[in-house]
């Protein structure tokens, strides 16, 4: 079966460090998503990718984390300078829709970020 | 603002029991409903979509609805193993086909 790809399992960061997270989505998904997870809540959308482009990204905190998709297949995020507050899980999925209907949606196993 | 709720207590159940988990919303109208296991430390698992004009769909062991007057979406797994512990996960679609995630229910079955 496919899956959505990241890397690394799991990241210890220095605060004020540079991370950067990878997602290789399932092949033939146009739609790739960013999320964050803090223990105990859902996923929160920080940014989401039709191809190469950004179509949301209005909960990404701009001042510290980018995000791109160049050749609109695998994706990197980065969070420049790390600060305490960003320990969390980071989840990839992606999405595979005809029109207006999703009929795919698969996350990664995520990458588990502890900034010290 | 859009609101999803679970019930944040886990829920405990007997072995063979049926489990039925509850998500409301408010200040939406999702063009359809999905349904995650989470396990620790991994990623969601996709295990149902209901869209907005089926009452009702079937999996298996597992059965979902899908109220759009009361707002709200049962999540419902007959009998229960204790192999289905985890946390349940409902997500509605958020615009431009991400989701927006409520805070998830545990689900603990005992032997």
């Amino acid at each position: 079966e496919a899956e959505v790809a990241q890397s690394p399992r799991y990241k210890i960061t220095e605060k004020s460090q540079a991370v950067a997270f990878w997602c290789d989505p399932i092949s033939g998904h146009a739609t790739l998503y960013w999320y964050r997870q803090i223990l105990g809540q859902g996923p929160e959308l920080l940014v989401q990718f039709q191809d190469e482009s950004v179509v949301d990204d209005s909960q990404l905190p701009k001042d510290r984390f980018s995000a791109e998709r160049l050749k609109g297949v695998d994706s990197t995020l980065k969070i420049q300078p790390a600060e305490l507050g960003d320990s969390a899980m980071y989840l990839c999925a992606s999405s595979l829709s005809v029109g207006a209907r999703v009929i795919g949606y698969t996350f990664g196993s995520g990458t588990r970020l502890t900034v010290v | 603002s859009q609101k999803i709720e679970q019930n944040s207590e886990a829920l405990n159940i007997q072995e063979g029991k049926t489990a039925t988990l509850t998500c409301n919303y408010t200040n939406y109208s999702p063009a359809y409903l999905q349904w995650y296991r989470q396990d620790p430390g991994r990623g969601p698992v996709f295990l149902l979509l209901i869209r907005e004009n089926e009452k009702e769909k079937r999996k298996e062991r597992l059965k979902v609805t899908f109220d759009t007057t009361l707002k709200q979406s049962l999540f419902h797994i007959t009998a229960s193993q204790p192999a289905d512990s985890a946390t349940y996960l409902c997500a509605l679609e958020k615009g431009r086909r991400a989701l927006t995630f409520g805070s998830g229910t545990r689900l603990q079955v005992q032997p």
